[in-house]
Formats: structure tokens, C-alpha cells, sequence
């Protein structure tokens, strides 16, 4: 059975800190993950990433895929109380036209 | 827990017919459903919240009388696409939210997404 599995579900932290997200996934013909950022309204794409070992960086955040392992991580350095947010991981798959999304994780970021 | 489905899954018709995409949480009763679309580089855009037994709230820009929204029950809201034109070909994602403490083994994150539904005008 396809699915994507997020964890941890939930995690409070205080600025400055580092956090690392992890989304691990088992997808029959995995084309792309992707994260997204889920503030108020629609979820804000951050990253899509389709090659293994290949970091992508965009600010204090970064992610990077294993696709032996499948599992990718989303790394927030320097937390700001604005990262407070659900992090959502989807993986689509070729030629089926589906996303799976994980469950999300909620980050909390404390003053 | 917590699962979301959608269907279609894929749709193809012609220009001006209209389209129905259904949007049902197995194993939650959900208040309130989103209906997103994405666009290129696959962001996602919300287009309305749905809200059981009363009438949706669609985002600015957003036509209520092309893409009409029904949440007739706790467990299914539908989309349907009217006078469909090939502009309105898309990937149409749903997610349902889940009401604190409700739902067993489920975290309380807010939102859980259905897998799409790829629809192609021709």
C-alpha cells in the first residue's frame, strides 16, 4: 500500500533552534516529493526534489532526498516564531496522478 | 485513521459539459472541507472552504456559479465544474479537517488531503 509517513507528528521549540523534519515514504514508481509550508490558507510550496543526495536550499531551510532509503528531511535552521507552521511532505508517483500527502507536522516555534 | 479520498481520480471531457469530483473522509466526520487546485511549479491554490450544511466560502477570484461546492454531510463534499473549458483543466485536491479529539489515532493537525483528482478539458 502507497503511503507517506511524517514525523514527528508534532514538535515545540524555542528560536534559534535547529529542527529536522522527516517524511519517509513507500510509492510505487516515485516520481517527485515535495514539501509544502501550511500556514493560514493554502499550503506554500517549498521544495520539490526528484534526485537523491542533492540538497536544495532556500534560506535557513534545506531539504535533501534518499532514494535508496526512501526518506526525505527538511532542515529549519536559526527557528523564527514565523516558521511556526504545518509542514506537509507529498510524493507523486509517474502516471497515476495522485499525491500522497503525509499527515503533516506541527512546528511551534516559542519566543 | 484519517484518510481522505477523492473521485475521480481522472477525468477527461469535452468543453462545456460539467464535471463532478467527490470528496469523502472514511473514517472522520469532517466540518469542513478545502478545495485547492494547483497550477505550474505545483503550488496549490485554496478555492473555497466548505462547510457542512451551509454554503461554501469561495477565495477572491474564485466563480461560485462555475465551481459549485456542495458539503451535504459530515463525510462528503463535492466540486463540480461547470461549462468546463480547457483553462480549467487541473489538479483538483481536496482536504478535510479534523475536528480536535474526534477522531481516533489522529493528531490534530488541522487538514488531511485527498489524492487529487487530474482534470483535462478538451
Amino acid at each position: 500500500e502507497d503511503k507517506v509517513v511524517q514525523s514527528p507528528l508534532s514538535l515545540v521549540v524555542h528560536e534559534g533552534d535547529t529542527v529536522t523534519l522527516n517524511c519517509s515514504y513507500e510509492v510505487t514508481n516515485f516520481r517527485s516529493l515535495l514539501w509544502y509550508k501550511q500556514e493560514k490558507k493554502a499550503p506554500t510550496f517549498l521544495f520539490m526534489l526528484t534526485s537523491s543526495g542533492i540538497e536544495k536550499k532556500s534560506g535557513r531551510l534545506s531539504s535533501i532526498l534518499d532514494k535508496k532509503e526512501l526518506f526525505s528531511i527538511l532542515n529549519i535552521t536559526a527557528t523564527q516564531t514565523g516558521d511556526s507552521a504545518i509542514y506537509l511532505c507529498a510524493v507523486e508517483p509517474y502516471n497515476f496522478n495522485k499525491f500522497y500527502f503525509g499527515s503533516g507536522t506541527k512546528l511551534n516555534v516559542k519566543p | 485513521g484519517a484518510v481522505v479520498s477523492q473521485h475521480p481520480s481522472r477525468v477527461i471531457c469535452k468543453s462545456g459539459t460539467s464535471v463532478k469530483i467527490e470528496c469523502r473522509s472514511l473514517d472522520f466526520q469532517a466540518t469542513t472541507m478545502f478545495w485547492y487546485r494547483q497550477f505550474p511549479k505545483k503550488s496549490l491554490m485554496l478555492m473555497a472552504t466548505s462547510n457542512e450544511g451551509s454554503k461554501a466560502t469561495y477565495e477572491q477570484g474564485v466563480e461560485k456559479d462555475k465551481f459549485l461546492i456542495n458539503h451535504a454531510s459530515l463525510t462528503l463534499s463535492t466540486l463540480t465544474v461547470t461549462s468546463a473549458h480547457p483553462e480549467d483543466s487541473s489538479f483538483y485536491i481536496c482536504s478535510a479537517s479534523n475536528p480536535s479529539g474526534r477522531a481516533k489515532g489522529v493528531s490534530y493537525n488541522e487538514q488531511f488531503f485527498g489524492p487529487g483528482t487530474r482534470l483535462t478539458v478538451l
